[in-house]
């Protein structure tokens, strides 16, 4: 299994600042995904982390709005870029390793609640 | 396009009922399919993985079963306690190396 850590946890940002959420896993991972989860909603897939590559961006979502970090297997940062009241949001740290022994089980963190204000 | 559906939407039901949730796939060449817990403000908690090649995986009082010729899987939850009560999300995997599809979750009440 893999144990995934983010920070912060929660936050309350002024509108229009910017946020960087950061994401550790115990163990090295070929994937890692970043999710946002609006309040009631499931969840939402905002891009594929790529190590050492730019990140591979879902519909809707673009990279000047949510910059995405992996330099190595096991570390990614989301940033949250000039937010707005409805950035409002849980995100989501996820990873995933394509091995037999895992079975390709994804993991979560705990993730980050912002709130902007 | 890969879609997951889940009902009900909520479920309440008494301690110590056996109780089944659903969920639909409407793309049949599914990887794997997931089953996750989440508590309120929290991120999610992996219940149980099914590949493709299997029908049912069990741990301890859960047991979800797949059926990729119909699109279904189910989590089948016996003699559920109040602390089972969480939002419940199964997700559909395409290929080992891709994304995953989550459906929207059922919310689960049990009262004691």
């Amino acid at each position: 299994s893999a144990v995934i850590s983010q920070k912060p946890s929660r936050d309350i940002c002024q509108r229009g600042t910017s946020l960087t959420i950061q994401c550790q896993v115990d163990s090295q991972v070929t994937m890692m995904f970043w999710y946002r989860q609006q309040p009631g909603q499931s969840l939402t897939l905002i891009a594929t982390a790529n190590q050492g590559s730019e990140a591979t961006y879902e519909s809707g979502f673009v990279i000047d709005k949510f910059p995405i970090s992996r330099p190595n297997l096991t570390f990614s940062t989301l940033t949250v870029s000039n937010m707005s009241p409805e950035d409002s949001s849980i995100y989501l740290c996820s990873a995933k390793s394509r091995d037999r022994l895992s079975g390709n089980t994804i993991y979560f963190g705990e993730g980050s609640w912002l709130t902007v204000v | 396009k890969q879609e997951v559906t889940q009902i009900p939407a909520a479920l309440s039901v008494p301690e110590g009922e056996n109780l089944v949730l659903n969920c639909s796939f409407t793309d049949s060449a599914i990887y794997n399919l997931q089953w996750f817990r989440q508590d309120p403000g929290k991120g999610l908690t992996s219940l149980l993985l099914i590949q493709s090649s299997q029908r049912e995986q069990t741990s301890g009082r859960l047991n979800a079963s797949l059926d990729k010729s119909s699109g279904r899987s189910t989590l089948y939850i016996a003699a559920s306690q109040p602390g089972d009560s969480a939002t419940y999300l199964c997700a559909a995997g395409k290929t080992s190396y891709d994304k995953v599809i989550f459906g929207p979750g059922t919310s689960l009440s049990v009262i004691p």
